[in-house]
């Protein structure tokens, strides 16, 4: 399979805890995207990586969570002291640059008791 | 601030009718426009881009209209299936080196 792989790809956490995410992007793509996603909503933009330059992060964005690209290959997002609010889909995608199709993963599911 | 708007309610269609969704957008001028696919517990799959001096496109039952004066897209199905029944998402770039914003989705089923 050489799709976008993602790991794990279900999480169960409580409460103040430390949890890190990881993406495997397709090969060749130079950029990497991570969203969240709740029920009923579409994906919410959180940063996103050409390369392992981290181009843009949302100001929605609280300082518990950050995200590498290490040598612009797979990438982590790690989330500090959860808490219940940040229970949702956590989604990554990759695209070539200036291609603008980007491929999602399947997600990895937090849930914050 | 940016919004992006899709039908609010759910969309219930006979099978073999056309479904159109819509997809309207405020304080915003994207270059691009594109239709992702998303089903159940996974991720988006990309359907169809438009560029903002596009009209118009195509893509074998899929059609996609841009209108940058009304703000508007409407994404048709044709010849509908049961198979087509998914959340469609709307997702808008200012350029192609631009973060991709997307909508709140529509759920559609496609009734036999």
């Amino acid at each position: 399979d050489t799709g976008v792989s993602q790991d794990p790809r279900h999480k169960i956490t409580k409460r103040g805890q430390n949890v890190t995410f990881r993406c495997d992007p397709i090969s060749e793509h130079n950029r990497l995207y991570w969203y969240r996603q709740t029920l009923g909503q579409g994906p919410e933009f959180l940063t996103y990586f050409q390369n392992e330059a981290q181009l843009e992060k949302s100001r929605l964005l609280s300082d518990r969570f950050s995200a590498e690209r290490p040598k612009g290959s797979f990438s982590t997002l790690e989330i500090q002291r959860t808490e219940q609010g940040d229970s949702a889909m956590y989604l990554c995608a990759s695209s070539r640059t200036a291609d603008y199709e980007q491929y999602f993963g399947p997600g990895t599911r937090l849930t914050v008791t | 601030s940016q919004k992006i708007e899709q039908n609010s309610e759910a969309l219930n269609i006979q099978e073999g009718k056309t479904a159109t969704l819509t997809c309207n957008y405020t304080n915003y001028s994207p270059a691009y426009l594109q239709w992702y696919r998303q089903d159940p517990g996974r991720g988006p799959v990309f359907l169809l881009l438009i560029r903002e001096n596009e009209k118009e496109k195509r893509k074998e039952r899929l059609k996609v209209t841009f209108d940058t004066t009304l703000k508007q897209s409407l994404f048709h199905i044709t010849a509908s299936q049961p198979a087509d029944s998914a959340t469609y998402l709307c997702a808008l770039m200012k350029t192609s080196y631009d973060k991709v914003i997307f909508g709140p989705g529509t759920s559609l089923s496609v009734i036999p």
